[in-house]
């Protein structure tokens, strides 16, 4: 257990509708990122997260968002959902943001199912 | 931007035996290498990672090794045992995964044959 929590774990929707998954991430960590895991697109970064303020992105469309509470939980946000945007979902976080000179350990929580049908 | 190529997509190798991974990245400025496992159901995992300035890391069974001229790195796994069995990712960043992310490869399906 990475002491990340995500939820929900699985989720059916249809297209072109909004959903929002969420992350707490693991006591004491003040970076939050967000990635995506498809099969035909591997896993991909989009957006990170530090202390509330958004730090970096990625490959993340203008159709989601995210953004991190005071209490440093961390939510995404997909609207307009399109059947491709069906795929693993998954939170991570570090104590600070990761960089070439800490290289803080990036923990990664189970992940978000979301299945557009 | 950072590409990743990783091979084998699949690797069957006999309990006791080693197994290796190996990945290639275009962007000479990245300078963090993790190696991530993902079992079934689960977030990926970091188990190894190294930096430009480290040709080599062990960790027990586990061992990296990083080539910064020719741009590859390999995880190399000893003795495998059932429990090894997972998708192993390779990752390289700029940034130590933060400010660019991390740019992982494909995977590979590890199989450890009993």
């Amino acid at each position: 257990d990475s002491g990340v929590t995500q939820t929900p774990k699985h989720l059916i929707t249809a297209t072109g509708q909004r959903v929002t998954l969420r992350c707490s991430p693991r006591s004491g960590d003040l970076s939050v990122y967000w990635y995506q895991q498809s099969l035909d697109q591997g896993l991909q970064f989009l957006i990170q997260y530090y202390n509330g303020e958004e730090r970096a992105k990625g490959n993340i469309l203008e159709r989601f968002s995210a953004q991190q509470f005071p209490d440093l939980h961390s939510e995404l946000n997909l609207s307009s959902l399109e059947l491709g945007d069906s795929a693993l979902y998954f939170c991570a976080s570090s104590v600070i943001p990761s960089t070439a000179v800490t290289g803080n350990t990036i923990y990664f929580g189970e992940g978000s199912w979301l299945t557009v049908v | 931007g950072e590409n990743v190529e990783q091979h084998p997509s699949t690797l069957s190798v006999q309990e006791g035996d080693s197994a290796v991974i190996k990945c290639t990245y275009s962007d000479s400025a990245s300078n963090y290498f993790p190696w991530y496992k993902q079992e079934l159901g689960k977030g990926p995992q970091l188990i190894i990672d190294i930096r430009s300035n480290v040709g080599e890391k062990k960790d027990q069974r586990i061992a990296v090794t990083l080539n910064k001229t020719a741009k590859h790195f390999s995880l190399h796994i000893t003795e495998t045992q059932p429990e090894d069995s997972a998708v192993y990712f390779c990752a390289a960043s700029r940034s130590g995964g933060g400010a660019d992310g991390l740019t992982f490869g494909k995977g590979t399906h590890l199989i450890i044959q009993p």
